[in-house]
């Protein structure tokens, strides 16, 4: 069975420090993987996707995600946290039939 | 940019009666999704559905669930006879076309809360 596991349930990290969300996943041939983010009260939003291809993948605000297949890893990066990436980040692998499976979730708290 | 619009943001219905969430998917978008988020719990897939049919169902997705897209823009989730378990978040997403390396795009969501 395919699945995504994301280890912390939080992440506190100082504003302009690099910070790294980690995502850890287990599927059957390749792999799909996407991150979201969600602020208070809103939807999921997309951030960024691995398909194929260069194993650094770059996205929104400044996000970055390092996919590393020998350590089954998607971990999200970005080089200096802001205050306002304070949210919820969820990791998700998109299974053969088209439908996304979300980790639990990590809260990104970045203190100023 | 385009968005995925869903109403209400927040609907608050006693246990037993009928419920129906509405979306508005992203216009060139064919495919639709609903998700839920139970408070404090990680999403979950519900149901989606492609050329007017449903692809793939949770077990979630029982005989009180029922989803329709009753003309060109809307996609709607009906749930017959709510549960206090209902209660979550209801999350509609779409994609267009161009394989799954598509992302889902979410809209905000709306907050069910069956009491």
């Amino acid at each position: 069975a395919q699945s995504v596991a994301q280890p912390e349930d939080q992440v506190n990290v100082a504003e302009g420090n690099p910070l790294t969300v980690k995502c850890t996943y287990s599927v059957s041939g390749n792999p799909y993987l996407f991150w979201y983010v969600q602020y208070p009260n809103r939807g999921l939003q997309f951030l960024l996707k691995y398909i194929t291809g260069d194993n650094l993948v770059k996205g929104s605000y400044g996000f970055e995600a390092e996919f590393n297949k020998s350590q089954t890893s998607f971990h999200l990066k970005k080089p200096s946290a802001l205050v306002s990436d304070s949210a919820l980040y969820f990791c998700a692998v998109r299974t053969n039939t088209d439908k996304l499976i979300f980790g639990t979730g990590t809260r990104l708290q970045v203190f100023p | 940019e385009p968005e995925v619009t869903q109403t209400p943001s927040h609907q608050v219905t006693q246990m037993g009666q009928e419920v129906i969430l509405r979306c508005v998917p992203i216009s060139n978008h064919l495919y639709f999704y609903w998700y839920r988020q139970i408070l404090g719990q990680k999403v979950e897939f519900l149901v989606s559905f492609y050329n007017n049919e449903i692809s793939e169902k949770s077990e979630i997705f029982d005989d009180q669930f029922s989803v329709e897209r009753p003309d060109g823009s809307n996609f709607t989730l009906k749930i017959r006879s709510t549960k206090l378990e209902d209660s979550a978040m209801y999350f509609c997403a779409s994609r267009r076309t161009g394989g799954g390396n598509q992302p889902q795009h979410f809209g905000d969501g709306t907050r069910l809360s069956i009491l």
